[in-house]
């Protein structure tokens, strides 16, 4: 029963270094995001995926790359790691409906730290 | 404009009270869903109900109902007979259109609910 699976739950980089963050969803949905959360503020998309091959930006797009080769996967890439990236990441999976009623289901979340 | 407020930043209730946690919303979509979710302390994000635009009831799950009042914009949520548990922080969001478009929620910044004994 594991549903979205992130990892790292951890991870500490060094200003311009580039890393993946890793989602996985085991309930053949086909909607995917990634959100970040930031002290004070509700969590903002990043980029979202509609289905395999189909990504998208969402309001805070700059300093991250998608791609969606999987149905299951949807990593996050950060290409040179800034500090204003410091933040906790989430990855989120949904159904896709007629309606929009279906819920996101959320991994844990990845604390990210950038030095 | 913000598309989701929610006014209230912390809140203290005593247990076994009923809590009213406040969102207003914007949008000119006719279809869209409102969603609220539980974060605890450990940080999961845990869904707690969903309102639809065309819903004529408000929605009910266990303790956690909806005040939806569409011509005012907003989607309360009530926690009835609060407990111990229900400390967290509660976020209201919501998606745009129908179900089958461009994905993403937009979420209000949250409020901290905090029960006392």
């Amino acid at each position: 029963n594991a549903g979205v699976t992130q990892t790292p739950k951890f991870q500490v980089l060094k200003t311009g270094q580039s890393m993946t963050l890793q989602c996985a969803q085991d309930m053949n949905h086909e909607y995917m995001s990634w959100y970040r959360q930031d002290p004070g503020m509700g969590l903002r998309l990043i980029h979202y995926s509609v289905g395999a091959g189909i990504t998208d930006q969402g309001e805070v797009p700059n300093g991250y790359n998608v791609s969606r080769s999987t149905t299951e996967d949807f990593p996050l890439r950060l290409l040179s790691a800034a500090p204003s990236q410091t933040s906790v990441y989430f990855c989120a999976s949904r159904r896709q409906a007629v309606y929009s009623n279906q819920p996101q289901h959320f991994g844990d979340g990845t604390r990210l730290s950038i030095l | 404009a913000q598309k989701i407020t929610q006014t209230q930043p912390g809140m203290f209730v005593q247990e076994k009270e009923a809590v009213t946690l406040d969102c207003t919303y914007d949008t000119s979509d006719p279809s869209y869903g409102l969603f609220w979710y539980k974060q605890p302390s450990s940080g999961e994000m845990i869904f707690l109900i969903y309102q639809g635009s065309y819903d004529q009831q408000n929605a009910t799950e266990g303790r956690y109902s909806l005040n939806f009042q569409k011509a005012r914009k907003s989607a309360n949520l009530v926690i009835s007979a609060s407990q111990l548990g229900d400390s967290a922080m509660y976020f209201c969001a919501m998606r745009e259109g129908e179900g089958g478009g461009a994905d993403g929620l937009t979420f209000g910044k949250g409020t901290h609910l905090i029960i006392q004994p």
